[in-house]
Parts: structure tokens; sequence; C-alpha cells
């Protein structure tokens, strides 16, 4: 069983859609929770950070963690034809970036 | 935000010949810069994580000599394919932040498609 384990996708919605994203992990010493947005042929980019369990909004997106069931989600509010990338989950006990455990990441397409 | 930039941004080369992918942080200080592979549909794979004028660390089951890393200045670090195999054939990724933890954000740059024939 793989630590981070993320469905692939593709998943495919609506523009103005809600977009609901999600890992699930097997260490619960993860403490730090993160989703970054990889466009294609480029770079991932840090969406959203969040340290422990609960709840982080910024602008449209939300991030989500339940440790307890070992599940963290991201939100999509409004979702536009540019949130059209793939999103990886990641994750980490701490001990900074070199010890982060990434998804496999789940293509998106908002379609117009 | 900060700009990383990396070159070349594909190569092709052939078997046995070495290829150098440089990774470039255009406006910041980059103390710490961490380099990653990524196969097709498979996770970001961390390969190793260079601090400036120190030799790098290598994560488990990373061949330290085939892949060679550089952190010569606070703004470049270099990775070397030697002797490249098809097996090498990846999408390269760099970043790089002010330190490795999380306080300091880090800044991927685009990465680097290697393919060897």
């Amino acid at each position: 069983q793989k630590e981070v384990e993320q469905d692939p996708g593709p998943l495919s919605v609506p523009e103005g859609a809600i977009v609901s994203l999600n890992c699930t992990y097997s260490n619960s010493a993860f403490q730090y929770f993160m989703w970054y947005r990889q466009y294609s042929r480029k770079g991932p980019e840090l969406l959203m950070y969040t340290y422990s369990s609960g709840n982080k909004e910024d602008g449209r997106f939300t991030a989500q963690v339940d440790k307890s069931s070992k599940y963290i989600s991201l939100f999509i509010r409004d979702s536009q034809p540019s949130d059209s990338a793939t999103y990886l989950c990641a994750m980490s006990e701490g001990g900074g970036y070199q010890k982060v455990t990434f998804g496999t990441g789940t293509k998106l397409q908002v379609i117009p | 935000g900060a700009v990383v930039s990396q070159h070349p941004s594909w190569v092709i080369c052939k078997s046995g010949t070495s290829v150098k992918i440089e990774c470039r942080s255009l406006d910041f200080q980059a103390t710490t810069m961490f380099w990653y592979r990524q196969f097709p549909k498979q996770s970001l794979m961390l390969m190793a994580t260079s601090n400036e004028g120190s030799k790098a660390t290598y994560e488990q089951g990373v061949e330290k000599d085939k892949f060679l890393i550089n952190h010569a200045s606070l703004t470049l670090s270099t990775l070397t394919v030697t002797s490249a195999h098809p097996e090498d054939s990846s999408f390269y990724i760099c970043s790089a932040s002010v330190s490795s933890g999380f306080s300091d954000t880090q800044y991927f740059g685009p990465g680097t498609r290697l393919t060897v024939l």
C-alpha cells in the first residue's frame, strides 16, 4: 500500500462547478499537508498549506484535513477553465521539504 | 512569487552520454535546492537536497555517482546525469528555498524533460 493514495482522474467538470479533490494516507504521523497545482509541462506551485487537522480557506480554495480518517480534501468553488491542471497532495511528518511525500496527482479539466 | 528557471527545458541524448541541467533562482538567494524526478503517472520523487557550498544529500536508492549535483552559488545548482540510459528518461524538476524548513516557501522550476535514446 502506498503511503499516499490519490485518484489520478481525469476529472471533468463544467465551468462554475464545485470541485472536490481528495487524498488518503496511511502514516498517522503526518502533520503537514499541502496541495500543489501543476500545469502541463510545468513545475508544481504551492496552493495551500495546512498544519494538523481543520479547514483553511484562500479565495475559491478550501483545504480540509481529517486526521482521524486520514483523509484530506481540496475544494475549488466556481471552477474556471484556468483551474485545469493536475493537483498534487503532499504531506510530511515534519523535518522540512526533504521529508515530503507526494501523491500521484489528479488531473482536472474544467470545461467552458 | 519568486522565479526559478531551468535549462534546458527539454533534451534528447544518446545512451551513454552525459547531460547537465541547470537550476537558477532568479530573484532570491536559495540556500537550499532540491532535485526531483517525475515519471509519467507517478509521484514526484525527491532525488537529493543540496545546500550551497556543501555536498548534496541523496535519497535512498539514488546513485550519487550517476546523478552529480553541484550547488556552487546561492543562485545556481546543476544536476549532471552521467552515462545516461533510456531508463533515466524522465521529467526532472528542481526547487529552491531560502531554507529547507516549511517556514520558507519552496519554489519549483518548470522542469526539464530528458529523453535518452
